[in-house]
């Protein structure tokens, strides 16, 4: 079946512009991350959605991110005011449930490039 | 606090050799553990996970971990390595006394396979 796709995979843009980036989560899964990594390092924490409960947005770098996600599918994660710091490839992630031990499915990434 | 140490940035191997990639986890309760794998450009690929029972686990592409409680150790391994093996291998754990369902990572590390 389908995958967790992501759209664009590829983003360029100029500092200071608005960007979204998509995620379509596995259908039915009811859990869906995002996370940012930088060139061939580890994983940071973005935000996690469950469900309908609220979302937890611990990993948010600062007030120019945000994330929704509507109808408990498709995820926007949109950063406003892009900085060159913001250059990076984000990452999401779906799950069945929010369960402890199902595990999580990855879409191929958002390269971002703030130039 | 909950944390995830994969102590080698890097590991060398050649191809036929056996290969370990080395995880341990620090966390307040009994853990899930779980190891992924990413290729290039690619996002990560769900390995294998350790939920209980049997200490070791079997997982996809012939990989397989070692559950050590006492040692509190996840080492992934392989008996005998090929060249498509070389990627970023992440090693993360779940504290199931954490509501949250809070995946926490390992910083990554890159398996080269020399022919």
């Amino acid at each position: 079946g389908a995958g967790v796709s992501q759209s664009p995979s590829n983003k360029v843009t100029e500092k200071g512009k608005d960007v979204e980036l998509r995620c379509d989560p596995i259908s039915g899964h009811t859990a869906l991350y995002w996370y940012r990594q930088s060139l061939g390092q580890g994983l940071e924490f973005l935000i996690y959605f469950q469900g309908n409960s609220a979302p937890d947005k611990s990993g948010l770098p600062s007030d120019r991110f945000s994330a929704e996600r509507t109808g408990g599918s498709v995820s926007t994660l949109t950063i406003q005011r892009t900085q060159q710091e913001d250059s990076a490839v984000y990452l999401c992630a779906s799950s069945d449930r929010g369960s402890y031990n199902s595990p999580l499915h990855f879409g191929n990434g958002t390269r971002l490039t703030v130039t | 606090a909950q944390s995830v140490a994969q102590p080698e940035d890097q590991v060398n191997v050649a191809e036929g050799n056996p290969l370990t990639v080395k995880c341990t986890y620090s966390v307040s309760g009994n853990p899930y553990l779980f190891w992924y794998v990413q290729y290039p450009n690619r996002g990560l690929q769900f390995l294998l996970k350790y939920i209980t029972g049997d200490n070791l686990v079997k997982g996809s592409y012939g990989f397989e971990a070692e559950f050590n409680k006492s040692q509190t150790s996840f080492h992934l391994k392989k008996p005998s390595a090929l060249v498509s093996d070389s990627a970023l291998y992440f090693c993360a754990v779940r504290d199931r006394m954490d509501s949250n369902y809070q995946l926490i990572w390992g910083a990554g590390t890159k398996l080269i396979i020399k022919p």
